[in-house]
């Protein structure tokens, strides 16, 4: 299966843009790549997901390089609500929805 | 519209006591799944159902079985509970089976302790 690479833990300050980043080198052609994030005691929370294009939601921004290898999570002004641990996935090899999770990305927002 | 939802949300067992932890989702999906995460770790696939009427193992299935009862319903039971199996579950449903780009939607998770 195709792996993800993401940094343990990042900080921000809030009202500052935040770029979120993931490796995923051994990604295949039809792999969408998909952004989850979990705030404390809860499930997590759909963010975003593309396949080459960059993508615009309400929450966030993805950008994904050319050669599909990494992409970035972009939240153009953090809050203190954006302080979780932000996924970056891939499915499993032999298609459907399951999605493996890795250890992610600590966010840390200060006032 | 409760998304998915989760019950209950702690339970404490006793090593080799069983129990069924439920999850329903009202949102007419055909996919759900049962995550496990321990601390400091990534969420781990247990089993799924790509559609109502089949099944289909994870990554760490063994320990537990799983029901399909209906499209909204989705149960996961431990048999005879583990100290290793002391953990927070989360269930999890998506629109359309098959297809990578239908996002995950999560229940809230059950803690589950096992002493």
């Amino acid at each position: 299966d195709a792996k993800t690479t993401q940094p343990n833990s990042m900080e921000s300050n809030e009202e500052e843009p935040v770029h979120l980043p993931c490796n995923h080198s051994t990604i295949s052609g039809t792999d969408y790549i998909h952004w989850y994030r979990q705030l404390p005691s809860q499930g997590p929370e759909y963010v975003i997901h593309g396949l080459t294009s960059n993508v615009n939601n309400r929450m966030a921004s993805l950008a994904i390089a050319e050669d599909r290898k990494s992409s970035t999570l972009i939240l153009h002004r953090a809050t203190l609500r954006d302080a979780a641990v932000y996924y970056c996935i891939l499915p499993f090899t032999g298609g459907g929805n399951k999605l493996t999770f890795g250890t992610g990305t600590q966010l840390k927002v200060e006032l | 519209n409760a998304g998915v939802t989760q019950t209950p949300k702690f339970q404490v067992l006793k090593t080799g006591q069983s129990m069924t932890l439920q999850c329903a989702q009202d949102m007419n999906h055909n996919s759900m799944y049962w995550y496990r995460q321990d601390p400091g770790m990534g969420l781990r696939l247990i089993y799924y159902s790509a559609s109502e009427g089949t099944t289909d193992k994870g990554e760490v299935p063994n320990g537990y079985n799983v029901s399909r009862l209906n499209k909204r319903e989705f149960s996961l039971r431990l048999e005879s509970a583990a100290p290793s199996q002391t953990s927070v579950y989360f269930c999890a449903s998506s629109e359309i089976a098959g297809r990578r780009n239908s996002p995950l939607h999560f229940g809230n998770g059950t803690r589950l302790t096992v002493t």
